[in-house]
C-alpha cells in the first residue's frame, strides 16, 4: 500500500530565510506526487506535481521539489520564505489511472518577522 | 474559469441526522474524489466516482454514500451521524488520467 510520511509536524521560519519541507513516500511503481498548500478553513491549492522526466520539479509561488528515488523522497524548497507562505503543507501520492491520493499528515509552517 | 464549488460551505447537524453535501467539478472534469479531513485522521480518500460510476473508495463505513449524476457534479451523504463526522469535507475534481486534482474549498459539517 502506499504511504507518505512528513517527519516535520511544524516548522517555523524567519522571513527571508530558505525553507525545506520533507516527504518520504513508500508505493511499488513510479509514483505521481504532489504538494499541496491549505491556508486555515480553506481547500487544498497544488503547488506542483511530479509525474516523470526532469527531477526537479518548478510550481507556483517560487516553490521547487525535487524527486530522489534513491532516498524515496520529494522535498519541497523555497529560497526565501514570505510572510504570506505560513500555512500547512501535504505532501501526495498517486498513480496513473487512479484519481485516489494518499495524503502525509502535514507540516504547518510558521512564518516570523 | 469556475473552479470546484462545494455547497454548503458550512453545516451544523445533530447526531442520529443524516446530510447530503454537493459539489460541483470544474466544467470538463470528469471525475470527483471525496476526502474527510479531521485533526486527527488528516486527509482520508472517501470516493471517487466517474460516469457516474463508484470507481475507488477508501475505508469508511456504509453510512458514507456517494453519488455522480451525467453532468458530473456529485454529492455525498452521511447517514445516521456521529460526533466523529465533525470534519472538513472536501471535494476534489480531474480530467480523467491526469491524476491532477482541483480542490473546492470544501464544507465544515459540525455533529452536535
Amino acid at each position: 500500500a502506499q504511504s507518505v510520511t512528513q517527519p516535520d509536524i511544524h516548522i517555523t521560519v524567519s522571513e527571508g530565510a530558505s525553507l525545506e519541507l520533507r516527504c518520504n513516500y513508500s508505493y511499488g511503481a513510479t509514483p505521481y506526487l504532489f504538494w499541496y498548500v491549505q491556508s486555515p478553513g480553506q481547500g487544498l491549492q497544488l503547488l506542483l506535481k511530479y509525474f516523470s522526466g526532469d527531477t526537479l520539479v518548478q510550481g507556483i509561488k517560487g516553490f521547487e521539489a525535487e524527486f530522489k528515488r534513491s532516498q524515496s523522497s520529494f522535498n519541497l524548497r523555497k529560497p526565501s520564505v514570505h510572510w504570506s507562505d505560513a500555512a500547512e503543507y501535504f505532501c501526495a501520492v498517486g498513480n496513473f489511472g487512479n484519481e485516489k491520493l494518499t495524503f502525509g499528515t502535514g507540516t504547518r509552517l510558521t512564518i516570523i518577522p | 474559469k469556475a473552479g470546484v464549488t462545494q455547497t454548503p460551505r458550512y453545516l451544523i447537524k445533530t447526531r442520529g441526522q443524516q446530510v447530503t453535501l454537493s459539489c460541483s467539478p470544474i466544467s470538463g472534469h470528469r471525475s470527483v474524489s471525496w476526502y474527510q479531513q479531521t485533526p486527527g485522521q488528516g486527509l482520508q480518500f472517501l470516493f471517487e466516482y466517474f460516469s457516474e460510476t463508484q470507481r475507488n473508495k477508501g475505508n469508511f463505513p456504509g453510512r458514507f454514500s456517494g453519488r455522480q449524476f451525467s453532468n458530473s457534479r456529485s454529492e455525498m451523504n452521511v447517514s445516521t451521524l456521529e460526533l466523529g463526522d465533525s470534519a472538513l469535507y472536501l471535494c476534489a475534481s480531474s480530467k480523467l488520467g491526469d491524476t491532477e486534482a482541483f480542490f473546492g474549498q470544501g464544507t465544515r459539517l459540525t455533529v452536535v
